[in-house]
């Protein structure tokens, strides 16, 4: 049974425009919650991360925001560019009881942004 | 500063034969990682080493097993290969010693993919 769930494979965005990745988690003890993003060929890079205390942080181009009560996050990029075309990850941990290192995955959206 | 390097790229096996994947930090981390990535499932987690000279089970550690060498190398052998352990292989560390409080980054190696026939 998934416990973090990325329902949408794929996504395609036209570049300039806003992408919206979503995730859905079913662990209520989840309290920390992470995006990856992967290039083909290599591993995943940190992009950006939330606490549960928290309902959006933002850096740059990316935001995330978090609705507790539908254990649902996701993931906002404005404007998007070439260059954000990739297979995008979200993470959760349980971390106040101990497990920040303990990454749950979900399945991966890639997504392509074209001119 | 290198990060995280992981060898080798790429790797057939049959059935049955053993190997070796060799991961290695410069990073001075403590906490090492293993992940499998498959088709439509996330990253999974084998096992881990809170730090030098401890390891523990993941998720899904059947069929492996692990070595942590040193505080910069982190090991994973399959003993005995079978086809449903073709998977891209991932090596990751991290700062802090497992449950050492507070969030903390993993740095992922660029990967290992495995085919075994």
């Amino acid at each position: 049974d998934q416990q973090v769930k990325q329902n949408s494979p794929s996504l395609s965005v036209q570049e300039g425009r806003i992408s919206i990745l979503n995730c859905d988690y079913t662990n209520s003890m989840f309290d920390y919650f992470l995006w990856y993003k992967k290039y083909p060929a290599e591993g995943p890079t940190f992009l950006i991360s939330i606490s549960s205390i928290k309902d959006k942080n933002e850096d740059g181009r990316f935001t995330v925001f978090l609705n507790k009560s539908a254990k649902h996050l996701s993931l906002h990029i404005v404007p998007s560019q070439p260059g954000d075309s990739a297979v995008y990850f979200c993470a959760a941990s349980a971390g106040r009881s101990g497990g920040y290192n303990k990454l749950i995955f979900g399945a991966g959206t890639r997504l392509a942004v074209h001119p | 500063n290198a990060g995280v390097t992981q060898t080798p790229k790429f790797q057939v096996l049959k059935t049955g034969q053993s190997m070796t994947l060799q991961c290695a930090q410069d990073m001075n981390h403590n906490s090492m990682y293993w992940y499998r990535q498959d088709p439509g499932m996330g990253l999974r987690l084998i096992y881990y080493s809170a730090s030098e000279g401890t390891t523990d089970k993941g998720e899904v550690p059947n069929g492996y097993n692990v070595s942590r060498l040193n505080k910069r190398e982190f090991s994973l052998r399959l003993e005995s290969a079978a086809p449903s352990q073709t998977s891209v292989y991932f090596c990751a560390s991290s700062e802090r010693a497992w449950g050492a409080g507070g969030p903390d980054t993993q740095y992922f190696g660029p990967g290992t993919r495995l085919t075994v026939l």
